[in-house]
């Protein structure tokens, strides 16, 4: 079945504990991307790739670290988590290129930064 | 700064009749258009794309695109209670790097029996 992945759905930290969420996709997508959503806020990217070693900021990059060493997975870091991380996050993927745009998105993270 | 546009709702409309979305943006160069449902607490589903002037039709689906007006909407016939939900409008715009793709804000729907 063709889906993107993420884990895991639903996280309770503390400030300052480093962590990860993964993301995976099984359709050979070039782009992928990853988005907070907020209530009133609306979705806004976070970071995105459109390759393999390619990343670039979203609108709202900062406290966030991304990587992508392989062309399925592009997890998200959070190196020192803050309480205004806490938000529903998804990561999405796409063809990629022209104007194959069209996004897959995964199930959704919640994440609370306590 | 490039954005897209959507009255946040809630829209009410009956059970079984047509329900109209509408999205505007501001860059003119936008090329690819996009509706997306979320159900609450779900992540967003597509049900459209739309590259070209004028309507696209899928199903019960119809999106309309009108780049001079900068405007693209999606009609819903014979809505169901099902069809309750938020829909988000996407475009992707082109950069000097890259394409940038927007979301709006959503309209929430309410289709009432």
């Amino acid at each position: 079945e063709a889906q993107v992945t993420q884990n895991p759905r639903y996280l309770i930290t503390v400030t300052g504990k480093k962590l990860t969420v993964t993301c995976s996709q099984n359709m050979n997508h070039e782009y992928m991307s990853w988005y907070r959503q907020d209530p009133g806020l609306g979705l806004r990217q976070i970071y995105y790739s459109m390759n393999v070693e390619v990343t670039d900021k979203g609108d709202v990059p900062e406290g966030y670290k991304v990587s992508r060493k392989e062309k399925r997975n592009f997890p998200l870091i959070l190196e020192s988590p803050s309480p205004n991380q806490t938000s529903l996050y998804f990561c999405a993927s796409s063809p990629g290129g022209g104007l194959t745009y069209e996004q897959y998105f995964g199930p959704g993270t919640r994440l609370t930064v306590t | 700064q490039k954005e897209v546009e959507q009255n946040s709702g809630p829209l009410s409309v009956p059970e079984g009749a047509i329900a109209s979305l509408n999205c505007t943006y501001s860059d003119r160069g936008s090329q690819s258009f996009f509706w997306y449902r979320q159900y609450s607490g779900k992540s967003p589903e597509l049900i459209m794309s739309i590259y070209s002037n004028g309507d696209k039709e899928d199903g019960r689906f119809t999106a309309q695109l009108n780049k001079a007006s900068q405007y693209v909407s999606l009609l819903i016939r014979d809505s169901q209670p099902s069809d309750s939900a938020t829909y988000l409008c996407a475009v992707m715009a082109p950069t000097n790097r890259d394409d940038k793709i927007i979301f709006g804000k959503g309209t929430r729907l309410h289709i009432l029996p």
